[in-house]
């Protein structure tokens, strides 16, 4: 199974600051179709999760342009410029190229 | 708007059985890939299951944790999803959640304990 290793675990910024999870995959995430189906999600306290990016860089609707995912293969990242009071919770990658779908362990984002 | 309300969960000893619903509306549920995600206690979100649509052949994938005890279905005709869970282990205890990517339920309880 593919496994994803989030770093850091957790991660303690002040407002304003610019913060980034990493996302390593013990595979490529490319689809024989040339998709990379890799996505990023933020679980807000007592909240169902949400999707943020989806195809390593395409932000949901109404996902603010603050959020940018990059990468590709087995190494991706999401950053958050200008970290603001509602992007604290807790960040998952995903990925849906190989069965079973995995998620990352998650990263905490938390104020300093 | 997208609904997905999942129902069904509960408290059941070791070893039994379980089957949780998902109703889904606001789409077309009959075009739509059908997902279980669940959430352990403090813990991170697993995958268990998806089902796929009906020129797929509704074909069926599991969590290497869940294969063999696990069944996901559905019933277009109902805009249902649904998860049979069987010989539940204590570490089945979780929040279940329905997805019709990008949208999510709000999640049903499973505690499996004697």
């Amino acid at each position: 199974d593919v496994v994803l290793t989030q770093t850091p675990v957790s991660l303690s910024v002040t407002l304003g600051d610019q913060a980034s999870i990493s996302c390593r995959s013990s595979q490529s995430l490319e689809y024989s179709d040339g998709y990379t189906y890799l996505e990023w999600y933020l679980q807000k306290p007592g909240q169902s999760p949400q999707l943020l990016i989806y195809g390593v860089s395409n932000r949901f609707s109404g996902v603010p342009d603050r959020f940018i995912g990059s990468g590709s293969g087995t190494d991706f990242t999401l950053k958050i410029s200008r970290v603001e009071p509602e992007d604290l919770g807790v960040y998952y990658c995903f990925q849906a190229t190989h069965d079973p779908w995995t998620f990352g362990g998650g990263t905490k984002l938390e104020l300093k | 708007a997208v609904q997905l309300v999942e129902s069904g969960g509960g408290l059941v000893q070791p070893k039994e059985s379980l089957k949780i619903s998902c109703a889904a509306s606001g789409f077309t549920f009959s075009n739509a890939a059908m997902y279980w995600v669940r959430q352990a206690p403090g813990k991170g979100l697993e995958w268990v299951a998806r089902i796929r649509t009906k020129p797929n052949n509704y074909a069926t994938y599991y969590a290497d944790s869940v294969k063999g005890r696990f069944t996901i279905s559905r019933d277009d005709s109902k805009s249902m999803v649904y998860l049979q869970m069987d010989n539940l282990k204590t570490e089945d205890t979780a929040m279940y959640y329905c997805t019709a990517a990008p949208n999510w339920g709000q999640g049903v309880m499973v505690t499996v304990s004697s």
